[in-house]
């Protein structure tokens, strides 16, 4: 089946820094979703991407529908302790609607 | 979007015993789903949960160990029967309204964490 495979797995930086992780699938993919899993808790949906080449943004939150359809990126702008959490990618299988997740791009924040 | 709440949050179980979660959307959706993420892990799902019909599951899973109902649009359940510590997970539900205007969208409720001794 279908694989999204995320990068990099884990980051470590300092408050104020910008932030880039991307995710990528050997297939194309209709829809790209980005979630955020805070600790205990569950995803929570944070863009929606439906269209190849969208650009869209949430607060200090851009991601992009890679114009391949293969690809999308998540980028954080002057990155703050509360980000501080597990991103997933995710899309729906092009079999039918069933969504599939990346592993997950750990953020950490140093003191 | 939709608000999921699910019960227990969070439960310490016996081997060989079994636990039903319940998961509640605030409004009515098309589709309902059921997750496992194991310590560290993504989320793997374990069935979609069809309103008045069984539920299908993925590979891997099966109704006699994770029997799902879903009687009617807002609200499932999950068992996990005859439980052991590789149970041990957090058990998502999602839902996802075909209707809404935002298809292929899910949102998830805070999850279930299980631990079995």
């Amino acid at each position: 089946g279908q694989q999204l495979n995320q990068s990099p797995q884990s980051m470590f930086i300092q408050e104020g820094e910008d932030v880039s992780m991307n995710c990528t699938s050997s297939s194309i993919f209709n829809t790209w979703l980005w979630y955020k899993q805070d600790p205990g808790e569950g995803p929570v949906l944070l863009i929606a991407l439906y269209k190849a080449g969208e650009l869209t943004s949430n607060g200090r939150l851009t991601a992009q529908f890679g114009i391949t359809r293969k690809d999308s990126f998540l980028n954080i702008s002057a990155s703050i302790p509360s980000d501080v959490g597990i991103y997933f990618c995710a899309g729906p299988e092009d079999r039918d609607d069933k969504i599939i997740f990346g592993k997950g791009t750990r953020l950490h924040i140093l003191p | 979007s939709a608000v999921i709440s699910q019960k227990p949050s969070r439960d310490i179980c016996q081997r060989g015993t079994s636990l039903t979660i319940q998961c509640q959307v605030d409004s009515q959706v098309t589709m309902m789903f059921w997750y496992r993420q194991q310590p560290g892990q993504s989320l793997t799902l374990i069935a979609t949960a069809n309103q008045g019909s069984e539920a299908t599951y993925e590979s891997g899973f099966v109704i006699d160990k994770f029997p799902i109902s879903r009687p009617n649009l807002t609200f499932s359940t999950l068992t996990v029967s005859n439980m052991s510590p590789e149970d041990s997970s957090i058990y998502l539900c999602s839902a996802e309204d075909l209707a809404g205007g935002l298809t292929d969208t899910q949102y998830f409720g805070p999850g279930t964490r299980l631990t079995v001794l």
